[in-house]
């Protein structure tokens, strides 16, 4: 069963663009969490999805955004790009929203020149 | 209340040695918590979880053990081997929140052949 994919792997914006990354999870998950990895720190949570319904949000401003889909993938947006949103861009899915494990794929690589 | 620390920061060990990686929580709620290696450019990958209602839990090489009244837990990596060489994360979550995960700041793990 193929894991948590996601797209692109790397993508470079400048200042105040807008960017949209994507997001599939394994086969038969339908919770998807986002986490934003800044170099050489742990993953900072930014949403959680379950059942195409916004079940968490962290510490992030209103520039992000992100939306699930029927099939269970997901998108996150992120508005006029600063400086500071390089970083990596995770996703990660598990079967339901209780604690249990969750799935990382092997992110989007944002730079913001 | 939501952070988890952790340390040390960095860990050099030789092949075959044990590898003890610690992580401290203040939040009582949490009842979740996972280890996670992850490798350069790749996305974190589940190592081996706890709940706190167990004191220690093996798989394979790796341990994880638990002192729910000082609200601490470990990592032990067992005969550690050059393949072992990564940044590992501890993590915690609430039932109540989801599986939104909080990672600690990460050890970077070299085993030296």
């Amino acid at each position: 069963d193929a894991g948590v994919t996601q797209s692109p792997t790397h993508l470079i914006k400048t200042r105040g663009q807008h960017v949209t990354l994507r997001c599939s999870p394994i086969s038969g998950h339908k919770s998807v969490s986002w986490y934003q990895q800044v170099l050489g720190q742990g993953p900072q949570f930014i949403f959680q999805y379950y059942e195409k319904e916004e079940r968490g949000r962290g510490n992030f401003p209103d520039r992000f955004s992100a939306r699930q889909f029927p099939n269970y993938s997901s998108e996150l947006n992120v508005n006029a790009l600063l400086l500071g949103d390089s970083a990596l861009y995770l996703c990660a899915s598990s079967l339901t929203i209780t604690p249990q494990p969750q799935h990382f794929g092997d992110g989007t690589r944002l730079s913001i020149l | 209340q939501q952070q988890v620390k952790q340390s040390p920061q960095s860990l050099i060990v030789q092949k075959g040695g044990i590898s003890i990686i610690n992580c401290a929580y203040e939040n009582t709620a949490f009842d979740y918590f996972p280890w996670y290696q992850q490798f350069p450019g790749k996305g974190p990958a589940l190592l081996i979880a706890i709940r706190p209602d167990v004191s220690e839990k093996k798989e394979g090489r790796f341990t994880i053990s638990f002192n729910k009244s000082a609200k601490q837990f470990s990592l032990h990596i067992m005969d550690s081997q050059p393949g072992d060489s990564a940044t590992y994360f501890c993590a915690a979550s609430i039932g109540t929140s989801g599986s939104r995960l909080t990672f600690g700041e990460g050890t970077q793990l070299t085993v030296n052949p």
